[in-house]
């Protein structure tokens, strides 16, 4: 029931920006995309949910190209902080939602 | 603001026995969720409810029960415990207007309950 692919995990350093994609070749036309967080010991948090073309908020921004095919995630200048697991999500059978293994960002000093 | 609240935190069973896990909410989602995390893997849905009264199969239900008496409340039961069910359960609830195929929704996560069975 996996409807999303995501790298295992990245490895980054303070101040870089971090890309993670996301791939959902068979994403609905209707099929929102939303990125949660999930840090260790918590539950996951959402961060950003988008539909098309480009989305920002206080956190990261979703650039999702005409195709819908994938999306990136973009967080700018990660801290130690921003270190913990993200999930993409896409929609399944309304209001199902399957949590794929998500990447896992390690920032370093 | 309360949230999403999960009860007990942490849990030691031995196998064979039984017991119920705890979901509040307290932000009228109609709609509520239970994933189950095992170590260094994300979640799975166990099951889910869509309002009071309606429940069903997520992608692993098996040796699992739930019910929906009320919007607030949604138990996870585990009726005979296995060592294959130790994980952290997640309870999560969203809002939706329960008219589109798919709506922008938001999950929002209790803090979890540590379960071993031994």
């Amino acid at each position: 029931l996996a409807k999303t692919t995501q790298p295992i995990s990245m490895d980054s350093y303070e101040g870089q920006e971090v890309n993670i994609t996301c791939s959902h070749n068979n994403i609905a036309t209707n099929d929102y995309i939303t990125w949660y967080q999930q840090f260790p010991s918590q539950g996951p948090r959402f961060i950003i949910q988008g539909y098309k073309t480009k989305v920002t908020n206080e956190v990261a921004s979703l650039f999702i190209p005409a195709d819908r095919k994938s999306s990136t995630l973009s967080l700018p200048r990660v801290s130690l902080s921003d270190t913990a697991v993200y999930y993409c999500l896409v929609l399944y059978n309304f209001n199902k939602f399957y949590f794929g293994s998500g990447t896992k960002l390690n920032v370093k000093p | 603001n309360a949230g999403v609240t999960q009860t007990p935190k942490f849990r030691i069973l031995k196998i064979g026995q039984s017991m119920t896990l705890q979901c509040a909410q307290d932000m009228n989602h109609n709609y509520m969720y239970w994933y189950r995390q095992d170590p260094g893997m994300g979640l799975k849905l166990i099951y889910y409810s869509v309002g009071a009264g309606i429940t069903d199969k997520g992608e692993v239900p098996n040796g699992y029960n739930v019910s929906r008496s009320t919007t607030e409340d949604f138990p996870l039961r585990l009726e005979l415990a296995a060592p294959s069910q130790t994980s952290v359960y997640f309870c999560a609830s969203s809002y939706s207007l329960g008219t589109a195929l798919s709506t922008n929704e938001k999950l929002f996560f209790g803090s979890g309950t540590q379960l071993s069975v031994l």
